[in-house]
């Protein structure tokens, strides 16, 4: 099966602090997505990489930047945290473009105080 | 912006009863895809649709898709209590994977 795990299940940082949120997946997927999901607004996506150091904005990607320097990892970054920022995050993976069935990671959560 | 909207919010129905639910959209879609997400987890792919088909089975669910009014429908037969959960439809455009909102189900003894 292929494996998606995000670092950190649950995070609490302080407003202004950088965190880093990462993502690997073990089977050679060329395609990850970063999701942030609050009630009642469903996922929304914050960021998407189709190849290695290569990125693509999604509908929300103020306040983030990302990073894909290896094929299997994709990391998500807040420089800095503010409060609204608050939310569950999702990373995903798919096989390639014309097959994005999403793999989901468990989740991380974050909290900025 | 959401790109697909499903309706209804929230749905409870009776253990053995039929659940559907629908999906709307706003622009032109290479597929559309049903997603699972129980409690506090990570989503759960079902089912994935292809523009240019109508209709998809697998198992006890069964997927529409109307290009033309650009919506979907997800229906679950013969529902069980492992099937509460919140489902999500995502379109995908030109690799951008876009969910609704979603629908929570729940099934009541």
């Amino acid at each position: 099966d292929v494996k998606v795990t995000q670092s950190s299940r649950y995070l609490v940082k302080r407003t202004g602090e950088k965190v880093f949120l990462e993502c690997v997946q073990d089977m050679d997927h060329e395609n990850m997505f970063w999701y942030r999901q609050d009630p009642g607004l469903g996922l929304r996506l914050i960021y998407f990489s189709y190849d290695v150091k290569m990125k693509e904005k999604g509908d929300i990607p103020e306040g983030y930047s990302v990073s894909r320097e290896k094929k299997e990892r994709f990391s998500l970054i807040l420089e800095s945290a503010s409060t609204n920022q608050t939310s569950m995050y999702l990373c995903a993976s798919s096989l390639h473009s014309g097959a994005n069935v999403l793999t989901f990671g468990a989740g991380s959560r974050l909290t900025v105080l | 912006s959401q790109q697909g909207e499903e309706d209804p919010q929230a749905l409870s129905i009776q253990e053995g009863e039929n659940a559907t639910m629908n999906c709307s959209y706003k622009t032109s879609i290479n597929n559309l895809q049903w997603y699972r997400q129980n409690s506090g987890r990570g989503l759960v792919h079902l089912i994935l649709i292809r523009s240019n088909e109508r209709e998809k089975h697998s198992g006890r669910l069964r997927v529409t898709l109307d290009t033309s009014k650009k919506s979907s429908s997800l229906l679950i037969t013969a529902s069980r209590a492992a099937d509460t959960a919140s489902y999500f439809c995502a379109t995908d455009r030109d690799d951008k994977i876009i969910f609704g909102k979603g629908t929570r189900l729940h099934i009541l003894p």
